[in-house]
């Protein structure tokens, strides 16, 4: 089983629809987790930090499930310009190393 | 917020050449940098962890006289793809993380270095 593991995609979804995506971890000693936001050919930017209790951001939520392993980011009303890839990343503790998923892609379409 | 600077973003070489690529944190201090590689449609994947004034931790499978990474100061490591060949061509990217920022703090990335060997 991968470390962390997500959805390859692609998600293709019309404007103004909600999209959410998931992402499994293999290690329960896993600490701390972030979704990244990556363009074609860009480095990956930071989108948001997914903490215990949730969290949201305008029209972005993420949540933490350590029962199940996941994390989830939830996106609102979908633009043209929320088209990427969408990497989550967990940091396993007793240092700084982060893990990535293979990334998901989203397509926002008219 | 942190700012992470990576050179160039671009390089083509000829196969057998060494390339560097630096990597500095602007307005913080990093004593630990990460330097990955993503093939296309892949994701990233660790090759090593830089620390300031000592050896660099290499994941399993990297080669570590092949990739060579120095982190002489608080600011700057660097990574020298040495004697390059065709599969070396990849996207090669730092990141780093403030210090004194928690655990919960995200990562910064550089803008990424793009390699072709030819």
């Amino acid at each position: 089983r991968k470390e962390v593991e997500q959805d390859p995609g692609p998600f293709n979804v019309p404007e103004g629809a909600t999209v959410a995506f998931n992402c499994t971890y293999s290690n329960s000693a896993s600490q701390s987790f972030f979704w990244y936001r990556q363009d074609c050919r860009k480095e990956p930017k930071l989108l948001m930090s997914v903490y215990s209790s949730g969290n949201e951001d305008g029209r972005f939520t993420a949540q933490l499930n350590r029962a199940s392993q996941y994390i989830s980011l939830l996106i609102r009303d979908s633009k043209l310009s929320d088209s990427a890839t969408y990497l989550c990343a967990v940091n396993k503790g007793g240092g700084n190393k982060l893990t990535f998923g293979t990334g998901t892609q989203l397509k926002v379409e008219l | 917020g942190a700012v992470v600077s990576q050179h160039p973003s671009r390089v083509i070489c000829k196969s057998g050449t060494s390339v560097k690529i630096e990597c500095r944190s602007l307005d913080f201090q990093a004593t630990t940098m990460f330097w990955y590689r993503q093939f296309p449609k892949k994701s990233l994947m660790l090759m090593a962890t830089s620390n300031e004034g000592s050896k660099a931790t290499y994941e399993q499978g990297v080669e570590k006289d092949k990739f060579l990474i120095n982190h002489a100061s608080l600011t700057l490591s660097t990574l020298t793809v040495t004697s390059a060949h065709p599969e070396d061509s990849s996207f090669y990217i730092c990141s780093a993380r403030e210090g004194k920022r928690g655990v919960n703090y995200g990562y910064t990335f550089g803008s990424g270095t793009r390699l072709t060997v030819v």
